[in-house]
């Protein structure tokens, strides 16, 4: 069983539409992000959060809000989703020092039509 | 701020070509370091780190990076490439500062033709 999973895999929406992203761990790590990935500007911070109770915005957290439901749920809601938001969504886990691998799940292609 | 810049794009490389990427970070504090690979289709996987210790660090299937503090960079070699190394290529740099969030480079895509 993957570590690391997202859902749903692929999703295809219409502008305006309110729109949740879930990510789910079975690693047992405390932080979590949220990276959204476009073709030539590399991977994207959008949110971490070091635990349930500690939440903190990225590079690019405009039009984006994120729940941590409990340590192993992370979930990103697009409010009102536009079409500059399509893009590959992607989740990673890691332990609490600098060194440690973040682990990727496997992303979410977005569309907003 | 950080900023992570990966030189090439787009590299074509034949099959046991030497691979160098170069990757170079701004950010004047203790850095970690990391070059991670996208193979098409699948998520992105780790392929080597620096944090400390010896500056030529070696990761899967047979790359290495050496950190060069002075200049600031930490490319990624091969020796010989094969083709399943198709893939696209991210440097990444974390600090204290950032929650240790990852700041990427905007990737390099290597082909490998047989």
């Amino acid at each position: 069983d993957a570590d690391v999973t997202q859902t749903p895999r692929n999703r295809i929406t219409k502008t305006g539409k309110r729109i949740m992203l879930e990510c789910s761990q079975t690693k047992g790590h405390d932080r979590m992000y949220w990276y959204r990935q476009d073709p030539g500007l590399g991977l994207r911070l959008i949110y971490y959060s070091f635990d349930v109770k500690d939440i903190n915005k990225g590079e690019i957290s405009d039009g984006y809000s994120v729940s941590r439901q409990a340590q192993a749920k992370f979930s990103l809601s697009l409010e009102s989703a536009i079409p500059n938001q399509t893009a590959l969504y992607f989740c990673a886990t890691s332990w609490g020092a600098g060194s440690d691998t973040q682990y990727f799940g496997p992303g979410t292609r977005l569309t907003v039509l | 701020a950080q900023s992570v810049s990966q030189h090439n794009h787009h590299v074509i490389l034949s099959e046991a070509a030497s691979l160098e990427l170069g990757c170079n970070y701004s950010y004047g504090g203790t850095v970690n370091l990391f070059w991670y690979v996208q193979y098409p289709g699948q998520h992105l996987q780790l392929l080597l780190k620096y944090f400390s210790g010896d500056p030529l660090v070696k990761g899967i299937k047979g790359f290495e990076a050496e950190f060069i503090k002075s200049k600031f960079s930490f490319n990624l070699r091969k020796p010989s490439v094969q083709w399943s190394d198709t893939a696209e290529y991210f440097c990444a740099v974390n600090s204290v500062g950032s929650g240790y969030a990852l700041n990427f480079g905007k990737g390099t895509s290597l082909l490998v033709t047989p």
